[in-house]
């Protein structure tokens, strides 16, 4: 099945920088969705994106679906010790109702 | 607060084994998916259901069966284990209205020796 094409694959920051990854995909899909798993839990929702060109900010988070619908990015500002945790891109077209996962990005904070 | 309870958080089994995981959502919800997760894969579909003794084969159905008798309930099988099922299995739901967001249990880490 097709996946989503996820980068960077691992992120090792200092805590207070910023971060930034993305998701790609040769499909067009009409809503994005970023999710959240911390270490031994399953994946939570953060960001869910229904319109191309849409830009939704949920806390420090930001996501913008992109313009051409194949296409998606995540900003972190001012990243803290609890942001550690891998973050998963998803997509789907409605009337589909499985949803599409990429691979994840890993986010460690070096102390 | 909604959940999806997963009924083993670890599992150790040997080869040939036969194996259950248990799946139960309280949010009243149609949709059931049966992921598993590996390092730089990420999330597989194996398999889902809309409605109870419904199911639907998603990308990596080999080697798995589901049973969905009730509408809370998804269970996830193993016939005979391989080695190259030890992995981390996620279990969610989602409803047929709204913003399809999947609620995800907290994941059953299967080994098979």
């Amino acid at each position: 099945g097709q996946q989503l094409n996820q980068s960077p694959q691992s992120m090792f920051i200092q805590e207070g920088e910023d971060v930034s990854m993305n998701c790609t995909s040769s499909s067009i899909f009409n809503t994005w969705l970023w999710y959240k798993q911390d270490p031994g839990e399953g994946p939570v929702l953060l960001i869910a994106l229904y319109k191309a060109g849409e830009l939704t900010s949920n806390g420090r988070l930001t996501a913008q679906f992109g313009i051409t619908r194949k296409d998606s990015f995540l900003n972190i500002s001012a990243s803290i010790p609890s942001d550690v945790g891998i973050y998963f891109c998803a997509a789907f077209n409605f009337g589909n109702e499985k949803l599409t996962f990429g691979t994840g990005t890993r986010l460690t904070i070096i102390p | 607060d909604v959940k999806v309870t997963q009924s083993s958080r670890y599992l150790v089994k040997r080869t040939g084994e036969k194996v259950f995981l248990e799946c139960v959502q309280d949010m009243d919800h149609e949709n059931m998916f049966w992921y598993r997760q590996d390092p730089g894969l990420g999330l597989r579909l194996i398999y889902f259901s809309y409605d109870v003794k419904m199911k639907e084969k998603g990308d990596i159905p080999e080697g798995y069966s589901v049973s969905r008798e009730k509408k809370e309930r998804f269970s996830l099988i193993l016939e005979s284990a391989s080695t190259n099922q030890t992995s981390m299995y996620l279990c969610a739901s989602s409803s047929i209205l709204g913003q399809k967001e999947l609620f995800f249990g907290e994941g059953s880490r299967l080994t098979v020796l």
